[in-house]
């Protein structure tokens, strides 16, 4: 089974709250990542937890945090949402240097 | 910095036709490379990959071939059906140093009966 799973699968928010998205995997991953995908453009990383170790991307630096439990989940946290937001957010996970596997995503509009 | 492009945007196919989506990059190490493919309402699947030059990739019809030498890995099926209709993505990596995908910007695929 290579099933990653993502919660919620539509996100509607306010401009300024804060939004958390969710992604769990059973595959005993031991990387999983987050990407941002706005139409007409290709998915982009925003970071990834290698283990406990959270790598990320310089220029997302300051506008996402994310925490890892466990293993199997992973969170996306954004504290204060604005329009450039809107966008969806696609959750990875892999053994390392091995194939990603996506979930279905989460389709975040921010008003 | 590495880069991966897909020179169609959209493609309109009949079935049976043939399909052909042209990818290149431009990486310092040596990359493995992938396609996926993303149908509505789903993530990316992953498709196949290959890891060394003049590896073939291949899935449910569909094949690629990595070639170094022009810095391309172009995607095919000789006779595609309604169902292949999706948004089809080249990309390269993880590799030494780095483990994220970096993806071109998609290639939409419809195929009309």
């Amino acid at each position: 089974d290579t099933t990653v799973k993502q919660n919620p699968r539509y996100k509607l928010a306010r401009v300024g709250k804060p939004v958390n998205l969710i992604c769990s995997q059973t595959m005993n991953h031991d990387t999983m990542y987050w990407y941002q995908k706005k139409p007409n453009q290709a998915p982009k990383l925003l970071l990834f937890y290698y283990d406990k170790i959270l790598n990320r991307e310089a220029d997302t630096f300051e506008k996402f945090q994310s925490s890892r439990p466990n293993n199997s989940f992973c969170s996306l946290y954004i504290g204060s949402a604005g329009l450039e937001y809107s966008a969806m957010y696609l959750c990875a996970s892999s053994r390392t240097g091995r194939t990603q596997y996506f979930g279905p995503g989460t389709r975040l509009l921010v008003l | 910095g590495d880069s991966v492009t897909q020179t169609e945007g959209q493609v309109a196919l009949s079935e049976e036709d043939f399909l052909t989506i042209h990818c290149n990059y431009s990486a310092s190490g040596y990359p493995a490379l992938f396609w996926y493919v993303q149908y509505p309402g789903e993530g990316p699947q992953f498709l196949f990959r290959a890891s060394r030059d003049k590896e073939k990739g291949s899935s449910r019809g569909f094949e690629a071939t990595y070639d170094k030498g022009t810095t391309s890995f172009h995607l095919r099926k000789a006779s595609v059906q309604e169902s292949d209709s999706a948004v089809y993505y080249c990309a390269l990596g993880p590799y030494q140093g780095g483990r994220a995908l970096i993806f071109g910007t998609g290639t939409t695929v419809s195929v009309s009966p």
